[in-house]
Formats: structure tokens, sequence, C-alpha cells
């Protein structure tokens, strides 16, 4: 079954610095989503992706956020300046656009991203 | 508000057992799903029931949705020890195309062998 792959499993960074979080939607999705949670807290929405643009985001996702799809398969969210508060878990989930309005999302596996 | 409470926070019960968990939101929905979460993992489609249903089934699983009390329930039946893990409700209630999803707080479900 087609899955969403999320590269690196783990990231380290130190605060300050910019990291670049990547996934590989299902090939045949055209919705594509970030969500992050942090340690012991629900899952949060980040932004939502669909057409080659931001379809909504969250108040989460300032001006140090942005999301890019650069070529076919890969979409990627990168965190201009981390902070220590942006250490989560960050989970990358696509959905297809059927004749359907009710269907669900897929997620990957997630990257933890741990700011120093 | 927070939408997509679950009740209880942790639940621990014998193998072959069932497990009872709930989730309460406060705005309309689209539908409400399901999702389990192993530790450290991602997150895994359970099951998914749209507004104007309510109840389904998917082998072991049971969903039911109440939409004039706002609540779901997610029960598990002769549960086994692999079921151990988080499960999360969440609501697609955007009126977009986006269809983000709220999540609940979630449950953690541990069975005993």
């Amino acid at each position: 079954e087609p899955e969403v792959t999320q590269t690196p499993s783990h990231q380290v960074t130190q605060m300050g610095q910019e990291v670049i979080l990547r996934c590989v939607p299902i090939s045949n999705h055209l919705y594509f989503y970030w969500y992050r949670q942090i340690l012991g807290q629900k899952v949060e929405f980040l932004v939502s992706f669909y057409n080659n643009e931001i379809s909504e985001k969250s108040e989460i996702f300032d001006d140090q956020f942005s999301v890019e799809r650069p070529d076919g398969s890969n979409f990627t969210l990168k965190i201009r300046s981390t902070k220590l508060e942006d250490s989560a878990m960050y989970f990358c989930a696509s959905r297809p656009r059927t004749g359907s309005r009710d269907q669900p999302q897929h997620f990957g596996d997630g990257t933890r991203l741990s700011i120093l | 508000s927070q939408q997509g409470e679950e009740d209880p926070q942790a639940l621990s019960i014998q193998e072959g057992e069932n497990a009872t968990m709930n989730c309460s939101y406060k705005t309309s929905i689209n539908n409400l799903q399901w999702y389990r979460q192993n530790s450290g993992r991602g997150l895994v489609h359970l099951i998914l029931i749209r507004s104007n249903e309510r109840e389904k089934h998917s082998g072991r699983l049971r969903v039911t949705l109440d939409t004039s009390k706002k609540s779901s329930s997610l029960l598990i039946t002769a549960s086994r020890a692999a079921d151990t893990a988080s499960y999360f409700c969440a609501t697609d209630g955007a009126s977009g195309s986006a269809r983000q999803l709220t999540f609940g707080s979630g449950t953690q479900l541990t069975v005993l062998p």
C-alpha cells in the first residue's frame, strides 16, 4: 500500500539555524498537510497546500515557516530560524481529491525535530 | 474552545476485554476520524464516520457518532496486547476544501497480556 514518507526521522539543530523537513506524499494525492505534535500534547494543524499554494494555515504557521513543492514528488517544510519551542514531531499528510468529500488523510511516520 | 476531547485519558485493560474510548467536540463537522499512534510513530487511520452516519464497523472496531450530543465513541472488541497505543479522534469541520483535521488529546490504551 502506498505510504507517505518523511525524512529525516530525527533532526537535531542548533537554535537559530534553518531546517528543512522533507516529505514524499502518496503519488496521486493532491492535498498536502503539515502537522506538529509537541511531546505529550495534541497534534496541531500547521498548513495545508493545494494546487501549488497554501490553502489554509494556522496561527502557529508564522513568517518563520514556509512550504514548498519543488518538484512533482517532494513537499517540504522550512523553518527559517528555529527556536527551542519548535522542538516537536512534525507530521506530513496527504489526501486524494476524489468525488467523495470524505477521504482520510494519510500520515507519514514523522520527523522528530530537536532544537538545542 | 477545545475540539475533540477524548476520555478517558488513559485506559488499562486485560487482553480479551473490550475497550471503549469517547470523544467530544464543539463545532459542526463533515466527518470524524479515529487514528492510532504507536509510541514514537506516525498516525494510522482507523475509521471515518460521516456526519450523516450513526454507526460504523470495521473488523474489531465499532464507531458511533451522535451529532446532537457532539460525541463519538470507539469500541475495540476482544482487545489484544498489540492494540496498546494512543488513540485520537480528529474532526473534519473545515468549510473550505482544505479539510484540515482538529485532533483531540488522545486516550492511551494499555492492553495487558
